[in-house]
This record gives structure tokens, C-alpha cells and sequence, in this order.
């Protein structure tokens, strides 16, 4: 298994363009969910999704787009880039189990500059 | 708001000795707690969790402490060995079911010099 994928690693935007970053697991895990890190504001739910074709917002969704068409995939857009959605970006995904035993793995990140 | 708060940015150990790292919450709804840690350039990984009705959960050298009526959880590491040396951040689930979403604190980062 890959485990959770993320596309690309490094990105450099410059105000007002738009992009997707993209996810993907390979373990059939019906939750998926955008985080975004910060230095001292650890890591913040941007949007999550249940299953395929159900989204929601988490804390700071404002200016990014989700959508589930598949189980296995989990874009997240950035519609008009700004200079404050400079973060890493980390795209995890659970099973359906209870804590412990199923419990929330991700993937290795993407680092967004915007200029 | 912030709900979780691990209000210790940083923390430096010596190798062999404990390693503490605490965190608390302000919300009484959170049914599980975890812990993760992460290298640089990677994502977080899964550490070690509790139920918020235990009050102590081990898995070899690390032990996490619940106390309830404080809202304080924290995680002891013993010993403590330079591939520790790392961000740690403290997750709660929010308890409204098995959803995936998580609310973390700001992070520790531990030092283990040898």
C-alpha cells in the first residue's frame, strides 16, 4: 500500500492564481480531511468529507473548495491564491472503526509559497 | 479559541532521562485523545491515544496520563533517546462520532541531546 499520496510536494503561487493540491489513499478509508500547518498554530481542519460525494467545512475553510467523487481521492482547490494561505498542507484519511484501531494517517505534505 | 493548547513550545532532554509533554483542553465533549508525532518534511504519525474514560494508556516507552477533572492529558517518554527528537502535538477527537476530524494543539518540539 501507498498509503496516503500528495501532489505536489513544493509549489510557489503568485497572488490571484488559482491550483489543486491532490490526495490520495489506497486503504478504502470512507473519512478524508485537508489540514494546513502553521508555526505556533499547529495543525487546522480545512475541510473534511465522510464518504464519497458528502463534504464539510472545518475551522478555516474560507477560500478553498473540496469535492468527493471518489472513495480514493480528495482534491483541495485554492480559487484566488493569497499571500496568507502560505502553509504546508497535509491530506489524511481514516476507516470507519472506533479509536484506537482505526486511527488517522498522513500523507507527507505540500508546501505552498504565495507571492 | 483554541481548545487543545500544548502551551510549552519546546522542550530539551537529556538522553535516558523522562521526557514530559503536556497539553490541555478546554472541552468536556472530547471522547479520545491522541498523540502524534512528526519529523521534518514528513506528515504527523500515529504515537499513542487514550479514551477519554481511561486515565493512563502505555505502549513500551510512552505512557500517556489522562486527569479528567483538570482537562490535562500528557505523555511521558522513558527513556528518552535522540530519535525521539521531534514535534509532538496533541490531537482531540471531538466526539461527535467516528468522523476523522481532529482538533490539535500547537505542538512541542523535543530535543534529545545525547
Amino acid at each position: 500500500n501507498a498509503g496516503v499520496t500528495q501532489t505536489p510536494k513544493f509549489q510557489v503561487l503568485k497572488t490571484g492564481q488559482s491550483m489543486t493540491l491532490q490526495c490520495a489513499q489506497d486503504m478504502n478509508h470512507e473519512y478524508m480531511s485537508w489540514y494546513r500547518q502553521d508555526p505556533g498554530m499547529g495543525l487546522r481542519l480545512i475541510h473534511y468529507s465522510v464518504g464519497a460525494g458528502i463534504t464539510d467545512q472545518g475551522e478555516v475553510p474560507n477560500g478553498y473548495n473540496v469535492s468527493r467523487s471518489t472513495t480514493e481521492d480528495f482534491p483541495l482547490r485554492l480559487l484566488s491564491a493569497a499571500p496568507s494561505q502560505t502553509s504546508v498542507y497535509f491530506c489524511a484519511s481514516r476507516g470507519q472503526g472506533a479509536f484506537p484501531t482505526d486511527t488517522q494517517y498522513f500523507g507527507p505534505g505540500t508546501r505552498l509559497t504565495v507571492l | 479559541d483554541q481548545q487543545v493548547k500544548q502551551n510549552s513550545p519546546s522542550l530539551s532532554v537529556q538522553e535516558g532521562r523522562i521526557s514530559i509533554l503536556n497539553c490541555d483542553y478546554t472541552n468536556s465533549m472530547f471522547d479520545y485523545f491522541l498523540w502524534y508525532k512528526k519529523y521534518p518534511a514528513e506528515g504527523p504519525t500515529f504515537l499513542i491515544s487514550i479514551s477519554s474514560i481511561k486515565d493512563k494508556n502505555e505502549d513500551g516507552r510512552f505512557t500517556v496520563f489522562l486527569n479528567k477533572s483538570a482537562k490535562h492529558l500528557s505523555l511521558h517518554i522513558v527513556p528518552s533517546q535522540p530519535g525521539d527528537s521531534a514535534v509532538y502535538f496533541c490531537a482531540a477527537s471531538p466526539g461527535s462520532g467516528n468522523t476523522g476530524k481532529l482538533i490539535f494543539g500547537q505542538g512541542t518540539t523535543l530535543q534529545v541531546k545525547p
